[in-house]
């Protein structure tokens, strides 16, 4: 079944930090551009981030609210994508969804279920 | 960076109903841009991508259309399971960027 999963959401408190995981299932993962993309509770969607493929030397894009503190990363031995956030601040509480870009252009066809990320002292 | 503005923010309508949602550019994003559908607690699905290319196994009801700054959303006729908020995104530049969101809600 081709699909996404991710893992590692959970209450830290500000300043703090932690790592995101998607486990890519079904596809040939090291083929794609992934994003991430939040939400906080109850507001509209926010791109957060992307990193390329192999043949596009992994480089990585940012949102300017995380640019600095966010750091996005993937193992395709693994099937993984990752996101590894310092310096987390309350406003970074959001659901957030690992995502697959099926032609390198931008737009998202598949999409994780999605994990919860709660800053909070 | 590109500002996606979505209209309206909110929209009543009747199972049958014709709808349409707007999405506006600040600036030209030619036809790079899709549309999602999203239910509450779920994540979003993709329903049109390159402004009006149908994704794969979405209901031909749904159609998109517009390129440059003014892109629209219709379904041609409301299903109960269309219920949803739907968002723009474009892609035309970094940062990626989406709408608000729309509401579709059951009159």
């Amino acid at each position: 079944e081709v699909q996404l999963v991710e893992s590692g959401g959970g209450l830290v408190q500000p300043g703090g930090s932690l790592r995101l995981s998607c486990a890519a299932s079904g596809f040939t993962f090291s083929d794609h551009y992934m994003d991430w993309v939040r939400q906080a509770p109850g507001k509209g969607l926010e791109w957060v981030g992307r990193t390329r493929n192999k043949a596009n030397s992994y480089t990585t894009e940012y949102a300017a609210s995380v640019k600095g503190r966010f750091t996005i990363s993937r193992d395709d031995s693994k099937n993984s994508l990752y996101l590894q956030m310092n310096s987390l601040k309350t406003e970074d509480t959001a659901v957030y969804y690992c995502a697959r870009d099926p032609d390198s252009s931008g737009y998202k066809g598949l999409w994780g279920q999605g994990t919860l990320v709660t800053v909070s002292s | 960076d590109i500002q996606m503005t979505q209209s309206p923010s909110t929209l009543s309508a009747s199972v049958g109903d014709r709808v349409t949602i707007t999405c506006r550019a600040s600036q030209s994003i030619s036809s790079w841009l899709a549309w999602y559908q999203q239910k509450p607690g779920k994540a979003p699905k993709l329903l049109i991508y390159k402004a009006s290319s149908l994704e794969s196994g979405v209901p031909s009801r749904f159609s998109g259309s517009g390129s440059g700054t003014e892109f629209t959303l219709t379904i041609s006729s409301l299903q109960p399971d269309d219920f949803a908020t739907y968002y723009c995104q474009q892609y035309n530049s970094y940062p990626i960027t989406f709408g608000q969101g729309t509401r579709l809600e059951i009159k």
